[in-house]
């Protein structure tokens, strides 16, 4: 119930492309989906987020799509760059704490 | 750069060590967390403090001490650590611990523990 499963593990992307993270939950009662992008050697910084109540948001290169029927919520990053090569993690908050899915290593080929 | 401040960036200590973890920021968050990532993993909650009280512990061994001496600082007491305990130690802040209130990651502490 309170997990949050996140794929794909990897993604390789050649510059200019789309890069989709894939996100599930269970719980309804979570409220706040982040994404956060996280480089080697720091700490995850919040990328971008959505309500529920809210079907997409865009943010410049970054969308979170929201689908909350499905329970899934997606991340895409319009023309990938080398610069976005990172690991990203999506994101629940319910009672007071976030939850993390596992993770996606992307990688961008120039 | 980051808004929340952690020192010392790197710390190896024994497994009969006491050491502190600080964590510092100034942007007036009532609430303020630390998390253990181990690699290539997410980071997992350890406390919550919200307006300086200790409002979640996740069941964290007592070998780990948070303590909030006011609304900037937050410091984690390390005793007695084992190796598994070997880890990045993030802290984050948020404006308050409800509602949809972004959290704001520190870089991190990174622990060996020898």
């Amino acid at each position: 119930q309170q997990q949050v499963k996140q794929s794909p593990q990897s993604l390789i992307v050649q510059k200019g492309g789309i890069s989709i993270i894939n996100c599930a939950y269970e719980n309804t009662a979570f409220d706040y989906f982040p994404w956060y992008q996280q480089f080697p050697g720091k700490g995850p910084a919040l990328l971008i987020a959505i309500r529920p109540d809210v079907s997409e948001k865009k943010e410049g290169r970054f969308t979170i799509s929201f689908n909350k029927s499905a329970k899934q919520f997606s991340l895409h990053i319009m023309d990938s760059q080398p610069g976005d090569s990172a690991t990203y993690f999506c994101a629940a908050r319910g009672t007071g704490k976030l939850i993390f899915g596992q993770g996606t290593t992307l990688q961008v080929k120039p | 750069d980051t808004e929340v401040t952690q020192t010392p960036k790197h710390l190896v200590m024994g497994m009969t060590n006491k050491k502190s973890l600080k964590c510092e920021q100034h942007m007036g968050h009532r609430a303020m967390y630390w998390y253990k990532q181990k690699a290539k993993k997410p980071p997992e909650l350890m406390f919550v403090y919200s307006y300086e009280k200790l409002s979640i512990n996740e069941s964290v061994p007592s070998r780990f001490s948070p303590e909030c001496p006011n609304s900037s600082l937050l410091n984690l007491h390390l005793h007695a650590l084992q190796p598994e305990d070997s880890a990045l130690y993030l802290c984050a802040s948020s404006r308050r611990d409800v509602g949809n209130q972004p959290q704001h990651f520190g870089d991190g502490t990174r622990l060996s523990i020898l």
